[in-house]
C-alpha cells in the first residue's frame, strides 16, 4: 500500500522558536497532501490543503502566516510552524492523495511540544 | 462539521465480530462512506469506503443500508490489536478537494 512518512516524529521546542515538519510520499506522487492537528482526546482537524506548486488552501481560522506550507515536489510538503508557543502543542498528522479527490494516506504524526 | 453520529465506545470479546454502527441520514447521492480507525498515538488507517452496494476487504465488510442513511462496519474475527478509535466519514467522491471531516469516532475496546 501507499506509504507516508513524516520527520521529526517527536520535536521539543521553546516559545518564540520555529519548527519544520516533513511529510513525504515514498512510492507514489502526491498532488494533494493535507495537513491535520489533533489535540488530545480530540478528533483531527483538518487545517490546510496544499496542491503541488499552488498555494495551500487553509481552512477558517487557521492562520496562514502561522502555518507555513510547503508543497513544492509531488512527494514532499512541509507545515512550519512559526514562533511557536505552547498552545501550538499538538500532533500534527499529513496525508497525501494521487489526486484531489482520492483516497487519502496518512503519515504517522509528529508530535510537538513546546515549553 | 461531520455529517456522522456513533456511539461513543463500545467492546467486543477477542475473536468475536465486531459490530460498529454510524448514522449518515443527511448524506447525499454523492457521497461516499468512508471508514478509517487511529491506534493510540498514530496516524489514521484506511479500513473501507462504500457508495450504496456493500463492501468486503481483507480487513472489513461495510454494510450500508438500502437508504443509505446507515451503516455498519463489521470486523468479523476482533483481536486486540484491533482496538482503536474507528471514524466513520461521508465524503463527496466528485466535488474538487474532498475533505475528510473527521467526528468524535467511535472507540472501539477488544477485550481478552
Amino acid at each position: 500500500g501507499a506509504v507516508v512518512s513524516q520527520h521529526p516524529s517527536r520535536v521539543i521546542c521553546k516559545s518564540g522558536t520555529s519548527v519544520k515538519i516533513e511529510c513525504r510520499s515514498l512510492d507514489f506522487q502526491a498532488t494533494t497532501m493535507f495537513w491535520y492537528r489533533q489535540f488530545p482526546k480530540k478528533s483531527l482537524m483538518l487545517m490546510a490543503t496544499s496542491n503541488e506548486g499552488s498555494k495551500a488552501t487553509y481552512e477558517q481560522g487557521v492562520e496562514k502566516d502561522k502555518f507555513l506550507i510547503n508543497h513544492a515536489s509531488l512527494t514532499l510538503s512541509t507545515l512550519t510552524v512559526t514562533s511557536a508557543h505552547p498552545e501550538d502543542s499538538s500532533f500534527y498528522i499529513c496525508s497525501a492523495s494521487l489526486t484531489a479527490i482520492g483516497e487519502q494516506y496518512f503519515g504517522p504524526g509528529t508530535r510537538l511540544t513546546v515549553t | 462539521d461531520a455529517k456522522t453520529t456513533q456511539p461513543p465506545s463500545m467492546d467486543c470479546a477477542e475473536g468475536r465480530a465486531a459490530n460498529l454502527p454510524c448514522n449518515h441520514s443527511t448524506i447525499s447521492g454523492n457521497e461516499y462512506v468512508y471508514w478509517y480507525r487511529q491506534i493510540h498515538s498514530q496516524g489514521p488507517q484506511y479500513i473501507i469506503h462504500g457508495l450504496k452496494n456493500n463492501e468486503t476487504n481483507e480487513m472489513a465488510s461495510l454494510i450500508i443500508t438500502e437508504d443509505r442513511k446507515s451503516s455498519t462496519l463489521i470486523l468479523p474475527h476482533a483481536t486486540l490489536r484491533d482496538t482503536a478509535v474507528y471514524y466513520c466519514i461521508v465524503r463527496d467522491d466528485t466535488g474538487a478537494n474532498s475533505k475528510l471531516t473527521f467526528g468524535k469516532g467511535i472507540t472501539l475496546s477488544v477485550r481478552p
